[in-house]
């Protein structure tokens, strides 16, 4: 079965400091990846995607992943944090190929970035 | 905006009442979902439409019931629920099959709150 882990709940950063956010897989198959974030009383928005191709992917606001199958993991990277990064992202697989076109949401990390 | 709207943007009900959540998407898509956000707990999926017919059912208790008469427009109907319900209820939409993408765009969602 398919299923993703965030293992921090929370992650500071000061402003101006590159930030990571941890994400590790695992699937059947090959995955399709996904990042989305989410600020105060509104929706998952999308920010980028792993489908193929090159293991650093780059998404909206600035931020990147990179794919690493051998250890599993599709971190979310951003080379300098502004304060409006503050949010809560989202990991997500789905695994292919595989009938049922689910994707799994991990718990969520909270980005704290400090002024 | 992502082209998914939701209304009523937030809801108070009792839990005899009975009340209904819209979402509506204007992207062309051919699947709609329903979620389940509660504080502190992952996200939950309820239910998947996928053209219109309910492809999954979570194991949702009977006193939520959705309805999808089309594939832009998507209802979950409520009806005696209890103070655990309160929640944000996160509606998505997608385009599933063939070399889709499969990135879920979601509405702001609906903060219910059941007293």
């Amino acid at each position: 079965a398919q299923s993703v882990a965030q293992p921090e709940d929370q992650v500071n950063v000061a402003e101006g400091n590159p930030l990571t956010v941890k994400c590790t897989y695992s699937v059947s198959g090959n995955p399709y990846l996904f990042w989305y974030v989410q600020y105060p009383n509104r929706g998952l928005q999308f920010l980028l995607k792993y489908i193929t191709g090159d293991n650093l992917v780059k998404g909206s606001y600035g931020f990147e992943a990179e794919f690493n199958k051998s250890q599993t993991s599709f971190h979310l990277k951003k080379p300098s944090a502004l304060v409006s990064d503050s949010a809560l992202y989202f990991c997500a697989v789905r695994d292919i190929p595989h009938p049922d076109d689910k994707i799994i949401f991990g718990k969520g990390t909270r980005l704290h970035i400090l002024p | 905006e992502t082209g998914v709207t939701q209304t009523p943007r937030h809801l108070v009900m009792g839990m005899t009442n009975k009340k209904s959540l819209k979402c509506e998407q204007h992207l062309g898509h051919n699947a709609m979902y329903w979620y389940k956000q509660s504080a502190k707990k992952p996200l939950e999926l309820m239910f998947v439409y996928n053209f219109k017919e309910q492809t999954e059912n979570n194991s949702v208790p009977s006193r939520f019931s959705p309805e999808c008469p089309n594939s832009s427009h998507l209802f979950l109907h409520l009806h005696t629920l209890q103070p655990e319900d309160s929640a944000l209820y996160l509606c998505a939409s997608s385009q599933r099959g063939g070399p889709g993408t499969y990135e879920q765009y979601f509405g702001p969602g609906t903060r219910l709150t059941v007293t």
